[in-house]
């Protein structure tokens, strides 16, 4: 239990859907990301939040976007995938300190038929 | 920029036995980490140990261990006494300075399969 949890943690969606992925943290950390991960490929990071404002957008299809209404929450919203969206998309929150790690959620295992 | 590779797609190794898991990197920063997760089939990416660049000694815990070698830029993870539940995608990752929105950096992980 890292103290960072997604819903759902699968989804299945059509190409026309909208859907939203949901992150929720309990560590009290400040910065939360979201990763991509497709199938042998390195996890590729889509966009960081520090402080509920977005410091990063990875070139990001504007098909996928993020919220984060406060500390606590991400949100991933989602609407008209292709196929190739078709991934496990993880959340971190990262704990700063002299380590900076970073923790992950379970995940989000996306399928766009 | 950062880079991470790992250059071994799959490994066996068997029950009770110790293995190691190469990682080399590349970076221009001064000031570094390096990371290790492991990845059940279940998805889930899970933080197994940590090392500074400014660290001297070869970071461990428990049954993991990092093998810091700076010159080489290598940053093998060895696990000791190898378990069934071992078995798993391992990443290495890097980031630049800490700080803030640190990012990571991920290789394309090694496949480890413990065996009886």
């Amino acid at each position: 239990e890292t103290g960072v949890t997604q819903t759902p943690r699968h989804l299945v969606m059509g190409m026309t859907n909208k859907k939203s992925l949901k992150c929720e943290q309990h560590l009290g950390h400040n910065a939360m990301y979201w990763y991509k991960q497709s199938a042998k490929k390195p996890l590729e990071l889509m966009f960081v939040y520090n402080f509920k404002e977005q410091t990063e957008n990875n070139s990001v299809p504007s098909r996928f976007s993020p919220e984060c209404p406060n500390s606590s929450h991400l949100f991933l919203h989602l609407h008209t995938l292709q196929p190739e969206d078709s991934a496990l998309y993880l959340c971190a929150v990262r704990a700063g300190g002299l380590e900076d790690t970073q923790y992950f959620g379970p995940g989000t295992r996306l399928t766009v038929l | 920029a950062q880079k991470i590779t790992q250059t071994q797609p799959g490994m066996f190794v068997q029950e009770k036995e110790a293995v190691t898991l190469d990682c080399t990197y590349d970076t221009s920063d001064q000031s570094y980490g390096l990371f290790w997760y492991k990845q059940p089939s279940s998805g889930e990416m899970i933080f197994l140990i940590y090392q500074g660049s400014y660290d001297e000694q070869n970071a461990t815990e428990g049954r993991y261990s990092l093998n810091f070698q700076k010159a080489r830029k290598s940053a093998n993870l060895v696990i000791s006494a190898s378990q069934l539940g071992d078995s798993a995608m391992y990443f290495c990752a890097m980031r630049g300075r800490a700080g803030t929105a640190s990012k990571l950096t991920f290789g394309t992980g090694t496949r480890l399969q413990v065996t009886l």
